[in-house]
């Protein structure tokens, strides 16, 4: 009974390179959500996802940061020329529906830019 | 001001203490979730309320929605129980189910 998985676990990317971030929901979860922990710094909403859909963007950066959630395959956070202010834990969660259906979270990607 | 509010932000307790974390919001929620977090670790969802009080093994949580304000107790803590515990809310309403989360608190537990 496999939970949310998140890969890679650590990512090291230099400034201006791109970051690919993957999530793979519970099996049977068709909602995922992306959220993001600065150091120091509590955990925040970035992007709310159906499949195929964007739900809601509201908590993503207006540049450089994009998501998706295609039919077949994981979710994506792909963040392009990262800078060092993107370094952060990307937890990515999922749950089986909206309202009262619970989020179970990922183990998190940890990204470090150089 | 934060729409979720916890307190404390630290707290240290001595094995076999009973503890307890206030977590205060002012929106409207459909439900309040809390979570643990341990160093550099993944997050563990421990409980989803939308009313009344919930248990499970050594926690136990409750919601007051009156007041806006939920507890999460922790009877007879060990040091395994040390981790961070962050207080989320889902806003009411809206096509979203996105969580406002709290700061956390850093709670350690000394043998």
């Amino acid at each position: 009974n496999a939970g949310v998985m998140q890969n890679p676990r650590h990512l090291v990317r230099r400034r201006g390179q791109e970051a690919r971030l993957r999530c793979s929901p519970v099996k049977g979860h068709s909602h995922v959500y992306w959220y993001r922990q600065l150091p120091e710094e509590g955990l925040k909403f970035m992007v709310y996802l159906q499949k195929e859909n964007i739900i809601d963007e509201s908590g993503m950066p207006k540049e450089r940061f994009s998501a998706e959630f295609p039919k077949e395959g994981p979710s994506i956070l792909r963040i392009q020329q990262v800078v060092r202010g993107d370094s952060a834990a990307y937890f990515c969660a999922s749950s089986e529906g909206t309202g009262g259906y619970e989020q179970y979270f990922g183990p998190g990607t940890r990204l470090t830019v150089t | 001001k934060n729409e979720v509010e916890q307190s404390p932000q630290n707290l240290t307790a001595q094995e076999g203490e009973f503890i307890t974390i206030n977590c205060s919001y002012s929106v409207g929620i459909s439900a309040l979730h809390w979570l643990q977090q341990h160093p550099g670790g993944g997050i563990v969802s421990l409980f989803m309320l939308s009313s009344g009080k919930k248990k499970h093994g050594r926690l136990i949580a409750t919601i007051n929605i009156q007041e806006k304000h939920s507890s999460l107790h922790i009877t007879a803590s060990h040091p395994r129980d040390s981790a961070v515990y962050i207080c989320a809310v889902r806003s009411y309403g809206g096509a979203t189910n996105k969580l406002i989360f709290g700061t956390g608190t850093l709670l350690a537990v000394q043998p």
